[in-house]
């Protein structure tokens, strides 16, 4: 099971920043969070990921608490084309393995 | 940008027949993931393939199900006798050492 908790959907007004919280108190020291989304039916699309640093690139920008028990990924300008499902996912960095996704956050931006 | 493509977009088959889903993983890309998602639900793992062997597979991912690396490009799901819950999107995947999966667009399969 994922070992993530995030809220079932959200809404967020175009133009305006998306603040996508996810909760993951049993992350271990060696484990990373990424976050993908899902555009309906589309492949999953990642987004951006951490460690313990706070991240940022051409998409997002991820914020990690410092105990690393949670974080939120940041949309700073929310557009219609973001309305997608946000999933955030911990793992073992550089791993091969299989992602575990959970029901993730449905994000609705709204005009 | 390179991209993870399969074929067929969609499939209609009718239970009990054999299927094969086509994938093209990035050119430069080591290991490879089928992962299938029921409407409406989660996104599952199935399995995953580096080196020409499977790495790790699900419960899922039963006998009915195998993959393979027929050439140099194209990765393949086969499903050896289709049932009406196979009906889902199927998705392939590829990684390369650079931390993170590409998905492809997915593959519909129903099962009638």
């Amino acid at each position: 099971d994922a070992k993530t908790t995030q809220p079932t959907s959200m809404d967020c007004a175009e133009g305006r920043a998306a603040n996508l919280p996810c909760n993951h108190s049993t992350i271990s020291g060696n484990e990373y969070v990424y976050w993908y989304r899902q555009i309906h039916s589309q492949g999953p699309q990642y987004i951006i990921h951490g460690l313990k640093n706070n991240e940022t690139n051409e998409m997002a920008s991820l914020i990690i608490t410092e105990d690393r028990k949670s974080s939120t990924l940041i949309l700073p300008h929310a557009t219609l084309r973001d309305t997608a499902v946000y999933y955030c996912i911990v793992r073992v960095g550089r791993g091969a393995d299989g992602l575990t996704f959970g029901k993730g956050t449905h994000l609705i931006i709204q005009p | 940008e390179p991209e993870v493509t399969q074929t067929p977009s969609h499939q209609v088959t009718q239970m009990g027949q054999e299927v094969i889903l086509r994938c093209v993983p990035i050119s430069n890309h080591l290991y490879f993931y089928w992962y299938r998602q029921i409407l409406g639900q989660k996104v599952e793992f199935l399995v995953s393939f580096y080196n020409n062997e499977i790495s790790e597979k699900s419960e899922i991912f039963d006998d009915q199900f195998s993959v393979e690396r027929p050439d140099g490009s194209n990765f393949t799901l086969k499903i050896r006798s289709t049932k009406l819950e196979d009906s889902a999107m199927y998705f392939c995947a590829s990684y390369r050492d650079d931390e993170t999966q590409y998905f492809g667009p997915g593959t519909r399969l129903l099962v009638l």
